[in-house]
């Protein structure tokens, strides 16, 4: 069975530290991987992407994220977290022989100044 | 430049009305896809179109739900007789391509808030 599990509702984390948001996946075939994050009354906005290659990848807002093929893991990291970063985040896979996106349960990041 | 966008942001129905909830993809999108999101989840799969062609459906809930997509570019969503149950966010999301095992990025709409009262 495709899924993505996110192991944490809330993340806290004071300004300035580094951040992780973590994600585990489970899919057959080669992972399409994503992460979105979502602010209050707002759609996804589309932060980052693992198709192939390197597997830290870099993306908008100074956020990156690992793959990690053996345990199956693509966390969200972020050097140093601001204010502004507060807001659900949401991993998700995409499941080629589905055709549809599959997300996690997503983990809300507070960071706190 | 412009993204997808949705409408009504805001739709509340009294149990049993029939609403129709609006996208329009980013242009040059072929692929639409439709998702649901209820309060504090994660969005959930409903449909897919390529071009005019809906290729999964799989995800809608009953036969009370809808979609077309009949120019290969605006889609509805249609919901007849709504239930409580049917309350939620309905995500609309495009992309360049999805298909053959392959995407291209999802972009999502801001999404439509439906309260059935």
């Amino acid at each position: 069975a495709q899924s993505v599990a996110q192991p944490e509702d809330q993340v806290n984390v004071a300004e300035g530290n580094p951040l992780t948001v973590k994600c585990t996946y489970s899919v057959s075939g080669n992972p399409y991987l994503f992460w979105y994050v979502q602010y209050p009354n707002r759609g996804l906005q589309f932060l980052l992407k693992y198709i192939t290659g390197d597997n830290l990848v870099k993306g908008s807002y100074g956020f990156e994220a690992e793959f990690n093929k053996s345990q199956t893991s693509f966390h969200l990291k972020k050097p140093s977290a601001l204010v502004s970063d507060s807001a659900l985040y949401f991993c998700a896979v995409w499941s080629g022989g589905y055709n549809k996106l599959i997300f996690g349960a997503g983990t809300r990041l507070a960071v706190h100044p | 430049g412009a993204g997808v966008s949705q409408s009504p942001r805001y739709k509340v129905a009294k149990r049993g009305q029939d609403v129709a909830l609006r996208c329009d993809p980013i242009s040059g999108h072929v692929s639409l896809f439709w998702y649901q999101q209820a309060l504090g989840q994660g969005p959930e799969f409903l449909t897919y179109f390529q071009n005019e062609a809906q290729l999964d459906k799989s995800g809608l809930p009953s036969d009370r739900f809808f979609a077309e997509r009949p120019e290969g570019s605006v889609s509805t969503l249609k919901i007849q007789r709504t239930q409580q149950e049917d309350s939620a966010v309905y995500l609309c999301a495009s992309s360049l391509v999805s298909s053959g095992g392959v995407t291209d990025t999802q972009y999502f709409g801001p999404g439509t808030r439906l309260t059935v009262l």
